[in-house]
């Protein structure tokens, strides 16, 4: 049974380009978080998804960021003129249930650097 | 304003020994606490849940404790082994919200 997978691993963008990040959960999970890493600072949450919903976006900054989950495919994290700010880690993650007690399971991540 | 804190200095321990790591949180009525382990370049991985009326939580050498008086969780490892040697994460999830809250983590170094 695959884990989540993200792809690209690592992503290299010069400012001004857009970015995409892609996420497949867990075989049998609906919902989708994705969460950023900036060194030396914890995860922060910025999406959770349901299939083809946005159910809570409060951790996303309001311009150049968007973030689908279709009804077919993968999640995709869309950063759009990316700047060196936005230089992290990007991890999503799974869960069977959404707002429950359920664990995520995470991503290896894609590693972002903006030039 | 709200803050989840974990020791931010390494936590340096002998092997065999048990490695003790706090989080501290202030201004959130977590529902649930969770734990993970996250190894450098990859993503964090889920040890052990706690709900808050729970006191302790245990899995094989891992154990868990959750004060929501002392609003604190401790993480216990027994037995520790050079293989336990990570950053260990804790988060809160509040019973109405969709997502988890997370400390920035606890580096522990379990050496021979």
């Amino acid at each position: 049974n695959a884990g989540v997978m993200q792809n690209p691993r690592h992503l290299v963008r010069r400012r001004g380009q857009e970015a995409r990040l892609r996420c497949s959960p867990m075989k049998g999970h609906s919902h989708v978080y994705w969460y950023r890493q900036l060194p030396e600072e914890g995860l922060k949450f910025m999406v959770y998804l349901q299939k083809e919903n946005i159910i809570d976006e409060s951790g996303m900054p309001k311009e150049r960021f968007s973030a689908e989950f279709p009804k077919e495919g993968p999640s995709i994290l869309r950063i759009q003129q990316v700047v060196r700010g936005d230089s992290a880690a990007y991890f999503c993650a799974s869960s069977y249930q959404g707002v429950s007690a359920y664990e995520q399971y995470f991503g290896p991540g894609t590693r972002l650097t903006v030039t | 304003s709200q803050k989840i804190e974990q020791n931010s200095e390494a936590l340096n321990i002998q092997e065999g020994k048990t490695a003790t790591l706090t989080c501290n949180y202030t201004n959130y009525s977590p529902a649930y606490l969770q734990w993970y382990r996250q190894d450098p370049g990859r993503g964090p991985v889920f040890l052990l849940l706690i709900r808050e009326n729970e006191k302790e939580k245990r899995k094989e050498r891992l154990k868990v404790t959750f004060d929501t008086t002392l609003k604190q969780s401790l993480f216990h490892i027994t037995a520790s082994q050079p293989a336990d040697s990570a950053t260990y994460l804790c988060a809160l999830h509040t019973g109405t919200a969709s997502k988890l809250t997370f400390g920035t983590g606890t580096r522990l170094q379990v050496t021979l």
